[in-house]
């Protein structure tokens, strides 16, 4: 069966330093990541994703994000935080060979940014 | 420009309506989706579908109904059956297969307030 962990519900960071948001997945076969962030009153957008190549992958807006295998985890960071990208932030795992149902939301990461 | 459209984006009800939320797209997807978002959680799967004419239930979809009479439409029906429908409502849909599989894209979103 496959879970997603966020492992934070809230960071709170200031504009310029980094930003680290954690996410550890649970799944029995290759998995598909991804990263979406959401802004207040709005759907979801995709910043990255990885589907089983570059285990570094570069999204929108300066986001990128490491998948590590042994540690079942793939946090995504930014090396300078903006004011707009205080939103919220959740970590998907889809199995890439089970039915486009089997995907798994983590319960999310408000990210706050301090002037 | 493909892309998902719901509508309304704002919609009141009174207890014991019936109400019916559209969702469209154009980027000719088979897969489909209903999420739940409650304030400060993440999403719940109401319905999906893989394929014209047939849908399947998600984790709640108790007092709400669907239809997938097109490939592009994929509306959804909060009945009064439905005991606290008061909610923001998402439609996605994804490709079954391909580099795209298991990526949702997201409409902006429908809020729905029971008065």
């Amino acid at each position: 069966a496959q879970s997603v962990t966020q492992l934070d519900s809230h960071v709170s960071v200031s504009e310029g330093t980094p930003v680290l948001l954690r996410c550890n997945y649970s799944s029995s076969y290759s998995p598909s990541l991804f990263w979406y962030v959401q802004h207040p009153n709005k759907g979801l957008q995709l910043l990255l994703k990885y589907t089983s190549a570059a285990t570094l992958v570069k999204g929108i807006n300066g986001f990128e994000a490491e998948f590590k295998k042994s540690e079942t985890s793939f946090h995504l960071t930014k090396p300078s935080a903006h004011m707009s990208d205080a939103a919220e932030y959740f970590c998907v795992v889809s199995d890439r060979y089970s039915s486009a149902s089997k995907i798994i939301f983590g319960s999310g990461t408000r990210l706050s940014i301090r002037p | 420009d493909g892309g998902i459209t719901q509508s309304p984006k704002y919609l009141f009800r009174k207890e014991g309506q019936n109400v019916t939320l559209s969702c469209e797209q154009n980027l000719n997807h088979d897969a489909m989706y209903w999420y739940r978002q409650d304030p400060g959680q993440g999403l719940r799967l109401i319905y999906y579908s893989q394929i014209v004419n047939d849908f399947q239930k998600g984790d709640i979809a108790e007092g709400y109904s669907v239809s997938r009479e097109k490939k592009e439409s994929f509306p959804l029906t909060v009945t009064s059956a439905q005991k606290n429908p008061t909610a923001f409502y998402l439609c996605a849909s994804s490709p079954t297969s391909g580099r795209g599989y298991g990526e949702l894209f997201f409409g902006e979103g429908s809020r729905l307030t029971v008065l």
